[in-house]
């Protein structure tokens, strides 16, 4: 059964700290992974999406890392703003939009 | 684009009423997608339509729930009878074909049944 896990489940930082949030996948075969920012009371936005060929993609401060081999990604997110709690959401494509397994996400609180 | 409009934004109605959600998606995407989200099981695909075509709908619960895409514009999700359980948050996304699936949702409606 095709699975995306994610960790921690939840996560307190400073603002000006750094984090690293993990997505683990069980999805065979493998198309693509997307990471989603959801902020409260809105609907998921994506911030990267890879796909087999690519280990690493950055969009501003967040960058996200593929190894297709052990089905790991992470998402490192730099100097972090208030801004930034969310809830990040790690989502993986066989191929399909049937495909498409979702994970529970992992909910970051940025403390001032 | 003003991007996915979903009405209502919120809905609380009585166990037994029949409840209807409504999704507009970005001109031009072909896909449309309903999704439900809760704390307890994240967010999962109901149904998607191609070209106002239901493709996928594995993942609608039970017969209580039905999807229809009358035009490229406009789309349903019903509910009748609606249960406690059905509570959560509901999403309808729109897509291009050619965007590697990438998906564009609406702000949600956050069902209650009472």
């Amino acid at each position: 059964k095709n699975q995306v896990e994610q960790s921690p489940q939840s996560l307190i930082i400073l603002e000006g700290k750094n984090c690293t949030l993990q997505c683990n996948y069980t999805v065979s075969p493998f198309s693509n992974l997307r990471w989603y920012k959801q902020d409260t009371g809105r609907g998921p936005v994506s911030l990267t999406i890879m796909t087999f060929s690519e280990n690493t993609k950055s969009n501003g401060r967040y960058t996200a890392t593929l190894d297709a081999d052990t089905k790991q990604s992470s998402l490192h997110i730099t100097a972090s703003q208030l801004s930034d709690s969310a809830s990040y959401i790690c989502v993986v494509s066989g191929g399909g939009y049937s495909t498409l397994t979702f994970g529970k996400g992992t909910m970051l609180l940025v403390s001032p | 684009d003003a991007g996915v409009i979903q009405s209502p934004r919120h809905e609380v109605t009585e166990m037994g009423q029949e409840v209807t959600l409504r999704c507009k998606p970005i001109s031009g995407h072909d896909y449309l997608f309903w999704y439900r989200q809760t704390m307890m099981r994240g967010l999962e695909l109901l149904i998607y339509f191609n070209n106002n075509v239901p493709i996928d709908d594995s993942g609608m619960p039970e017969d209580r729930f039905s999807a229809k895409m009358p035009n490229a514009s406009f789309s349903t999700l019903k509910i009748q009878p609606s249960e406690p359980r059905d509570s959560a948050v509901y999403f309808c996304a729109s897509s291009e074909r050619t965007v590697l699936y990438e998906q564009y949702f609406g702000p949600g409606t956050r069902l209650t049944v009472t």
